[in-house]
């Protein structure tokens, strides 16, 4: 089956304590992005990369990293959580080029940061 | 920057009867995309309809469609005959489709909540 699958689901933890949310696809997509999703203000992106090795901020990206070492991964990594980190992150996949490609969203990661 | 506007943040409807989501976005670009995504309670963002702005003709998909007004930058979505498992949270989405890596994105409205009354 084609999917974006997103580890932890849920994750509670403390200021300061580095996690790591995974993101693996299996639909050789060259594109993946991150977004984190809060009340009242939509899905905001955090960050994408266009191909291994390609990445680049999106509009949010402060306190967070990523990296592309395969295609098929783009793991995002918080290195010193704080509380306005907490939110519903979602990884996403598609296609790269031209046309109307649809990005495809993993289930969803529920970050809560004390 | 583009922006999409969502001015409803909740709408209800009646099982069977049809609604309409209203979608409104700004930009200076000719060409672009625009997609209705639906949220359901699992929090998993499906897509529901996609939109080429070169087409004039309405995209439909089932009881799904949309009004396309370019020149109004309006793009709403029409749900027809309304079930239970339409509920859930709507997001209507800008791409551009100018090449480049940080236009790819897709610059999402803040979100409409659709209850369906049985």
């Amino acid at each position: 089956e084609a999917q974006v699958t997103q580890n932890p689901r849920y994750l509670i933890t403390v200021t300061g304590k580095k996690l790591t949310v995974t993101c693996s696809q299996n639909m050789n997509h060259e594109y993946m992005s991150w977004y984190r999703q809060d009340p009242g203000l939509g899905l905001r992106q955090i960050y994408y990369s266009m191909n291994v090795e390609v990445t680049d901020k999106g509009d949010v990206p402060e306190g967070y990293k990523v990296s592309r070492k395969e295609k098929r991964n783009f793991p995002l990594i918080l290195e010193s959580p704080s509380p306005n980190q907490t939110s519903l992150y979602f990884c996403a996949s598609s296609l790269w080029g031209t046309g109307a490609n649809v990005l495809t969203f993993g289930a969803g990661s529920r970050l809560t940061v004390l | 920057a583009q922006t999409v506007t969502q001015s409803q943040p909740e709408m209800s409807v009646q099982e069977a009867e049809t609604v309409t989501l209203s979608c409104t976005y700004d930009t200076s670009e000719s060409d672009y995309y625009l997609f209705w995504y639906k949220q359901p309670p699992s929090r998993q963002m499906i897509l529901v309809i996609r939109q080429e702005a070169y087409k004039q003709q309405n995209a439909t998909e089932n009881r799904f469609s949309v009004n396309f007004q370019k020149a109004a930058k309006s793009f709403s979505l029409k749900i027809s005959d309304s079930q239970l498992g339409d509920a859930a949270m709507y997001f209507c989405a800008y791409r551009s489709a100018i090449s480049g890596g940080s236009n790819y994105k897709l610059t999402f409205g803040k979100g409409t909540l659709l209850t369906v009354n049985p």
